[in-house]
This record gives structure tokens, sequence and C-alpha cells, in this order.
């Protein structure tokens, strides 16, 4: 159980366009989800906190025009990469939350790789 | 404010010997600990956690941690070690709160045979 599933697992894309990347929760409901961006020999960056039927929440220094965040649906948010640069290349993390009382549990997808050409 | 210290970016050790991983986190409030392993171009996946009770858990692949309040540590632990253990480890404390996880900086494990 708790399986989450990121698609594509990898996109190269030319600079300028726009990549969507879906973080779904295959066997289980997430109000949360969580947006991680990580760095070759990095450790992982929170981007955003994804609520479902609400706006998502930034880290500092994260550009919300930047990277559109859509939960629309109890399984599945979305993280789209706008007007893509080089230096967005980068391994995306999505995470979906389950509490358990007052417990709280994280369940990682598989990542995306972005490559900006 | 939580914070969490993996004290070695780089630990190589050879088949069949033990390994330590050490993890010293920073928090005011009561906390929940975990260890995650990552192999190249994958996501994460969790080793253990520790969210009460006995301060000594055991993990998957054969990993134990001890949480140690009064040293604010959580070190990762095997005894004998294997080709396949080699990964990036990282150690997180998650906030009440918000259920976020701050993560250490990673620790990188590589198995020589």
């Amino acid at each position: 159980g708790a399986v989450v599933s990121q698609h594509p697992s990898r996109v190269i894309c030319k600079s300028g366009t726009s990549v969507k990347i879906e973080c779904r929760s295959l066997d289980f409901q997430a109000t949360t989800m969580f947006w991680y961006r990580q760095f070759p020999k990095q450790s992982l960056m929170l981007m955003a906190t994804s609520n479902e039927g609400s706006k998502a929440t930034y880290e500092q220094g994260v550009e919300k025009d930047k990277f559109l965040i859509n939960h629309a649906s109890l399984t599945l948010s979305t993280l789209t990469v706008t007007s893509a640069h080089p230096e967005d290349s980068s391994f995306y993390i999505c995470s979906a939350k389950i509490t358990t009382g007052v417990y709280n549990e994280q369940f990682f997808g598989p990542g995306t790789r972005l490559t900006v050409l | 404010a939580q914070s969490v210290t993996q004290l070695d970016s780089q630990v190589p050790v050879f088949e069949e010997a033990p390994v330590e991983l050490r993890c010293n986190y920073s928090s005011s409030v009561s906390v929940y600990l975990f260890w995650y392993v990552q192999y190249p171009n994958q996501g994460l996946q969790l080793l253990l956690k520790y969210l009460s009770g006995s301060t000594l858990v055991k993990g998957i692949n054969g990993f134990e941690a001890e949480f140690n309040k009064s040293q604010t540590s959580f070190h990762l632990r095997k005894p004998s070690v294997h080709i396949s253990d080699t990964a990036e480890y990282f150690c997180a404390v998650s906030d009440s709160n918000t259920g976020k996880l701050i993560f250490g900086q990673g620790t990188t494990l590589q198995v020589k045979p």
C-alpha cells in the first residue's frame, strides 16, 4: 500500500516551453502533497506544499508563477514548470502525506528528471 | 526551528564490515525521526522511523537506528553491509504541526568489494 507514482519519469524540453509533471497517490487519498527539487549530489529542497482544493503554499525563494501547482483531486497533484530554462533542469520528487492520529508520514514518488535544452 | 546535520558526506566501507551513519538533530519540541535511502535516479525509500517508545528502531534491509535524546542523535547502523547497500542515505525530522520533512545533507555510502 501507500504507492505514489510520477509521470513522466524523464522529460527533455526546449528552453521556453512548459512542462507538466503529475504526482498520483495510487491506493490512498492525500489532501496534502509536497514537491521537492534535488540537484545532483545534494539533498531534497522543499518547493511547496500542495493542498487539495486550495492554493499551494510555496517555500521562501520559490517563484510561484514559475512553478504552478494544482491539486485538483485527492489523488492528483501537478507541477507545471513554465517557460523552462536550462537552470530549471533538476530531479523533481513529490510525496503524499498520510495522517494517522497525530503522526504524519510522507510517501515518495520515484521522481522526474527534467532536462531543459 | 528544526534542523538536521549528517556529519559525514561520504562513508567508504568494505563489504561485510559494520557501518554507522551519523545524524544529529535540533528541535525544541517532540520529534519524529526518519532515515531514507535513495538509489541513483530514484525516489526515497523509508528505511525506518522513530515516533515514540523504544529508542532502538529496526528497519528494512538489516538497518537499525538508536534515538538518543540527550545527545540529540539518531545514528543509523548495519552490522554487515552488502554491495547493494551502496546508495545515498538521508536523515530527516518531521515538523509535527505541518508534516513537513527537514532533510539532512545526505551521506553517500560506498561499499567496496
